[in-house]
């Protein structure tokens, strides 16, 4: 059973569009939750991170956990070129990261 | 701002040899991982280090692999023997603390084996 499931897309959105990214995970004992950004070729870049449920806000961007269903999302106002990119999700237990696979977005001008 | 830096950026090698992979830490991070991305593929975990010892590591971080930190400021991936399958991105990243989720790339050393 994979630790950190997301959906590999790709995901091709037009500009202005609201994105939506999403992500599961099995182990409840996660607490810390964190998405990234990567452009190709490129080390990922942390662009979110959370503690356990609820929302956190910045900028455009919007990450959401709900421990319940054990679910992580990604929400991006106003998408824009600049945001094609793959968003990889993770999490953090003892002293280990877990990544999803990646969500490959394209924002079409 | 602070960053992670990684050297070389590329390296090319024939199939058997070693290779050094080095990384220096952003300066007030104590916590150090290398991880692996093969083309396309998800971005795996191989081992982390903390006090100048590793904490943990996985199952692909076998006898072929070792890190060290020679010098208090570069932290090294060595590969001895490479195989072609080692050919992946190797990323270091760093933390300042080891029990929260904030970690900080570098920006990969692409490792091509021949």
């Amino acid at each position: 059973q994979k630790e950190v499931e997301q959906d590999p897309g790709p995901l091709s959105v037009p500009e202005g569009a609201i994105v939506s990214l999403n992500c599961t995970y099995s182990n409840s004992a996660f607490q810390y939750f964190m998405w990234y950004r990567q452009y190709s070729r490129k080390g990922p870049e942390l662009l979110m991170y959370t503690y356990s449920s609820g929302n956190k806000e910045d900028g455009r961007f919007t990450a959401q956990v709900d421990k319940s269903s054990k679910y992580i999302s990604l929400f991006i106002r106003d998408s824009q070129p600049s945001d094609s990119a793959t968003y990889l999700c993770a999490s953090y237990t003892g002293n280990q990261f877990y990544f999803g696979t990646g969500t490959s977005l394209t924002v079409i001008p | 701002e602070p960053e992670v830096t990684q050297t070389p950026s590329h390296q090319v090698t024939q199939m058997g040899q070693e290779v050094i992979l080095r990384c220096v830490p952003i300066s007030n991070h104590l916590y150090f991982y290398w991880y692996r991305q093969i083309l396309g593929q998800k971005v795996e975990f191989l081992v982390s280090f903390y006090n100048n010892e590793i904490s943990e590591k996985s199952e692909i971080f076998d006898d072929q692999f070792s890190v060290e930190r020679p010098d208090g400021s570069n932290f090294t991936l060595k590969i001895r023997s490479t195989k072609l399958e080692d050919s992946a991105m190797y990323f270091c990243a760093t933390s300042r603390q080891g029990n929260t989720g904030e970690l900080f790339f570098g920006e990969g050393s692409r490792l091509t084996v021949l």
